[in-house]
């Protein structure tokens, strides 16, 4: 069974504090997501991970940043918590076959709430 | 143009009764369309998807049907059972693109007894 662990379920983080969410996948996944996900907008990509040290832009990535020095191991990044990145996130991964994936791989999500 | 618009946004249904969720996007270049299912707590895990060649795709009691001239596609859950209460994402995989989803809005089903 494919795994996709992320480090909190919930996290509470003050206006203007840096703020690390990990995510590790067990099944030597090339590609990793990170979206976030709120009421009637549905998830929406911030950044996704096609190899190790290598990021691509989603839809909304100011505010974020990323980091995938493993394979295994995709670090999504708020540099400057606001209150309106307070939300839901959401990690992915998903194996890439004949040059093509299938399916995405979810974890249980991290709330995240900035005060 | 990389949207998949989703309704509706909440939808009640009695037990034994059908569900369904519309979704409708305009990238012709969308290659892949896939319906995840959320519980509370939990990620989107893949319900049942189809590809764009397939009028329609059938899996137990949940059902795709796809048109593809008028870019739209719907899950039909039969039968609906209070199991199914979840929130529903269709989405749309972007080709050549690593993998990347468009996910739609999310419909939230909820089925009484």
């Amino acid at each position: 069974d494919v795994k996709v662990t992320q480090s909190s379920r919930y996290l509470v983080k003050r206006t203007g504090e840096k703020v690390f969410l990990e995510c590790v996948q067990d099944m030597d996944h090339e590609n990793m997501f990170w979206y976030r996900q709120d009421p009637g907008l549905g998830l929406r990509l911030i950044y996704f991970s096609y190899d190790v040290k290598m990021k691509e832009k989603g839809d909304i990535p100011e505010g974020y940043s990323v980091s995938r020095e493993k394979k295994e191991r995709f670090s999504l990044i708020l540099e400057s918590a606001s209150t309106n990145q307070t939300s839901m996130y959401l990690c992915a991964s998903t194996e890439i076959t004949s040059g093509r994936s299938v399916e995405q791989y979810f974890g249980p999500g991290t709330r995240l709430t900035v005060t | 143009q990389q949207q998949v618009k989703q309704s509706p946004q909440s939808l009640i249904v009695q037990k034994g009764g059908i569900s369904i969720i519309n979704c409708a996007y305009e990238n012709t270049a969308f290659d892949y369309f896939p319906w995840y299912q959320q519980f509370p707590g939990k990620g989107p895990a893949l319900l049942i998807a189809i590809r764009p060649d397939v009028s329609e795709k059938k899996e137990g009691r949940f059902t795709i049907s796809f048109n593809k001239s008028a870019k739209q596609f719907s899950l039909h859950i039969m039968d609906s059972q209070p199991g199914d209460s979840a929130t529903y994402f269709c989405a749309a995989r972007v080709g050549n693109q690593g993998g990347k989803l468009i996910f739609g809005q999310g419909t939230e089903l909820s089925v009484k007894p």
